[in-house]
């Protein structure tokens, strides 16, 4: 079953901050952070295992909450670059193939 | 530029036919993903390659199949095409072997946008 992203679309002002949820109902081993711009390939942004681990480089960071069986991604004084499609990848175990959510649309303005 | 290469870049064909679409993963890079991204949808993983041998299997139909060969580049082959086969095809390569790439970075082509008219 696939994850749940929300929100589905948003759209910023250059400098405001985002947070994009990515939520399962399994049990999650791994979430990997993509964007992909409008017919684009999908860039990979990070992976973050169980354990609760936050990473971050740059004004992108995210959380993973294994009790809550999700994960944020923070974006800080966005940028227009940052706009696109975010995905968000979830495994349930090492050996397991990712299953991706359906996106969030990302649109930051001037 | 993540070091795949997907070719072609567009693929117009008609139903009942047949296509290749063919993927060069990374250097060093043994694994190789195919992804299907119809439009404006999520990514559905299709199938895993990890140095010539079959590991994982996702939702890909049995009118679809795939190989990596002997200098790791892998072809997709999709026959008896549909109108709703008309999608954008990934291929993502990884270094490890672990089935799905569940704990692997994988780093994603240009993709193949299929039409089929």
């Amino acid at each position: 079953q696939q994850p749940v992203q929300s929100p589905q679309a948003v759209i910023l002002r250059e400098g405001e901050d985002a947070v994009i949820n990515c939520s399962s109902s399994k049990a999650l081993y791994s979430v990997h952070w993509y964007r992909q711009k409008h017919g684009e390939a999908p860039v990979f942004l990070m992976i973050l295992l169980k354990g609760g681990e936050q990473k971050g480089h740059d004004k992108i960071s995210a959380s993973f909450n294994e009790k809550k069986q999700q994960s944020s991604l923070y974006l800080t004084a966005s940028q227009l670059s940052y706009s696109g499609t975010y995905f968000c990848g979830t495994a349930s175990n090492a050996g397991n193939m990712l299953t991706f959510g359906g996106g969030t649309r990302l649109m930051v303005k001037p | 530029d993540s070091g795949v290469t997907q070719t072609p870049k567009h693929l117009i064909t008609a139903t009942g036919q047949r296509v290749t679409l063919r993927c060069s993963p990374r250097s060093g890079d043994l694994s190789v993903y195919w992804y299907q991204q119809s439009l404006d949808q999520g990514l559905q993983f299709l199938i895993q390659y990890y140095n010539g041998e079959e590991r994982a299997k996702g939702n890909i139909l049995e009118r679809f199949s795939a190989q990596q060969f002997p200098d790791l580049h892998s072809e997709l082959n999709l026959s008896s095409l549909e109108l709703g086969d008309s999608a954008l095809y990934f291929c993502a390569s990884s270094v490890s072997s672990l089935s799905g790439g569940g704990t692997d970075t994988q780093y994603f082509g240009p993709g193949t946008r299929l039409t089929v008219l």
